[in-house]
């Protein structure tokens, strides 16, 4: 099954700032997909990230608040822009598995102060 | 719009007292429901996929079940190392989109 690397960890940031936060994954895959748990709360898609397309972004989500990067088939990026306490939440992507349904890289523990 | 709803939302077992989890969906076209196990701290872990009312899965304590609006998680003798947040989520109609429940955690005491 694939091997996702999801950096950083963990992070503590000003409100106002922005976060990139990191995916890796150690196959070629067609689609990546970016995942929000907030706390007492269910993971919501935030987007499919496609590599040479434009990202598509699932209702209550957009661009100039979540843009992705997708330069090639291993790897994206999701920034979280002009962030507020409201944005602290687990952000992961995930990749499909032909033999383990959906991956899910560990995360990144967002908080915002 | 497909929605998932997970009960109970927390159960604490004995270890070796055998219990099921609830999973009960509504979906455009099933293509596949998901189980996940979740430990703190880290990202959900893939356990099984059904694809149809009647289908079952098996892993070591662990056996999934579906019909067509519910699917069951039954945990047989759990041992304290099963003790986690249990995610069910299902997928339908063309798109990829998981739609996940808000998860059961369990907890089970030696």
């Amino acid at each position: 099954s694939a091997v996702i690397s999801q950096k950083p960890s963990r992070d503590i940031c000003q409100r106002g700032t922005s976060l990139t936060i990191q995916c890796q994954v150690d196959s070629q895959v067609t689609m990546m997909f970016w995942y929000r748990q907030q706390p007492g709360q269910s993971l919501t898609l935030i987007a499919t990230a496609n590599q040479g397309s434009e990202a598509t972004y699932e209702s209550g989500f957009v661009i100039d608040k979540f843009p992705i990067s997708r330069p090639n088939l291993t790897f994206s990026t999701l920034t979280v822009s002009n962030m507020s306490p409201e944005d602290s939440s687990i952000y992961l992507c995930s990749v499909e598995d032909l033999t383990n349904g959906y991956t899910f890289g560990s995360g990144t523990r967002l908080t915002v102060v | 719009e497909d929605q998932v709803t997970q009960s109970p939302e927390a159960l604490r077992l004995q270890e070796g007292e055998s219990s099921s989890l609830n999973c009960s969906y509504t979906v455009s076209g099933l293509r596949g429901l998901f189980w996940y196990r979740q430990d703190p701290g880290k990202g959900p872990e893939f356990l099984f996929t059904l694809y149809s009312a009647g289908e079952e899965k098996e892993k070591e304590r662990l056996k999934a079940t579906l019909t067509k609006k519910e699917s069951f998680l039954h945990i047989t003798a759990p041992k304290p190392e099963d003790s986690a947040t249990y995610l069910c989520a299902v997928q339908g109609g063309s798109n990829y989109k998981l739609t996940f429940g808000k998860g059961t955690l369990l907890t089970v005491n030696p």
